[in-house]
């Protein structure tokens, strides 16, 4: 298996607070995303990054920042969490290989809930 | 925009049987995936088709991939219970080096005895 951590795994929050998800790898892969999936959306793209201190936005970006300071860690912050938010967070990493594959490796996933 | 469709979104087959899991998507790309998923898992890669006509096999799972229909199919053969899980098509969106996806909602298979 890549390796690829989320923390935490869990986590309940109230409307209005910050949290933060973190993606930890340990591939050195150049390219990291945060996705979220909800019944009857399968996943969607929340943000991407394509090296240190480089990211962009994704499909569903409102109400999300990201940051990554190192090639190994992407985290995911919700400014002010609120109940549109509850989804369960997945982390992905790729990088390109032989024949362009940029297959994407997922990590476990983070089921947050905001109350 | 780049919109992935998948068909069936739900399947109930019996062992033994035979089944395609259709994908049908709305721009050009030729770089295409295959992903499971278990319940209250991640995701698990099984098929990456890279050109029009890849043809991916692994065990009772077969993947094609038809660029000028934009149409990729997952072929179940003579389906077995620990086939059962959430299958997801995803189309590389833009074609470059980001990798960026666009995912299907999923088929949830179920396999009966």
């Amino acid at each position: 298996d890549a390796g690829i951590t989320q923390s935490p795994r869990h986590k309940v929050t109230e409307t209005g607070t910050p949290v933060t998800l973190r993606c930890h790898q340990t591939e050195n892969h150049r390219y990291m995303y945060w996705y979220r999936q909800d019944p009857g959306h399968g996943l969607r793209l929340i943000h991407y990054s394509y090296g240190v201190k480089d990211t962009d936005k994704g499909e569903v970006s409102d109400g999300y920042s990201v940051s990554r300071s190192k090639t190994e860690d992407f985290l995911l912050t919700l400014e002010s969490a609120t109940s549109s938010q509850t989804s369960v967070y997945f982390c992905a990493i790729s990088d390109s290989t032989a024949g362009g594959r940029y297959e994407q490796y997922f990590g476990p996933g983070t089921r947050l809930t905001v109350t | 925009e780049l919109k992935v469709e998948q068909n069936p979104l739900f399947l109930s087959m019996q062992e033994g049987k035979n089944y395609t899991i259709y994908c049908n998507y709305s721009t050009t790309s030729d770089r295409l995936y295959w992903y499971r998923q278990d319940p209250g898992k991640s995701l698990e890669s099984l098929f990456v088709l890279l050109s029009n006509g890849a043809v991916k096999q692994e065990g009772r799972l077969m993947a094609s991939l038809d660029t000028k229909a934009r149409l990729s199919t997952l072929h179940i053969t003579a389906a077995v219970h620990d086939l059962s899980a959430t299958y997801f098509c995803a189309v590389d969106a833009y074609g470059g080096s980001q990798g960026n996806l666009i995912f299907g909602k999923g088929t949830k298979l179920s396999v009966k005895p």
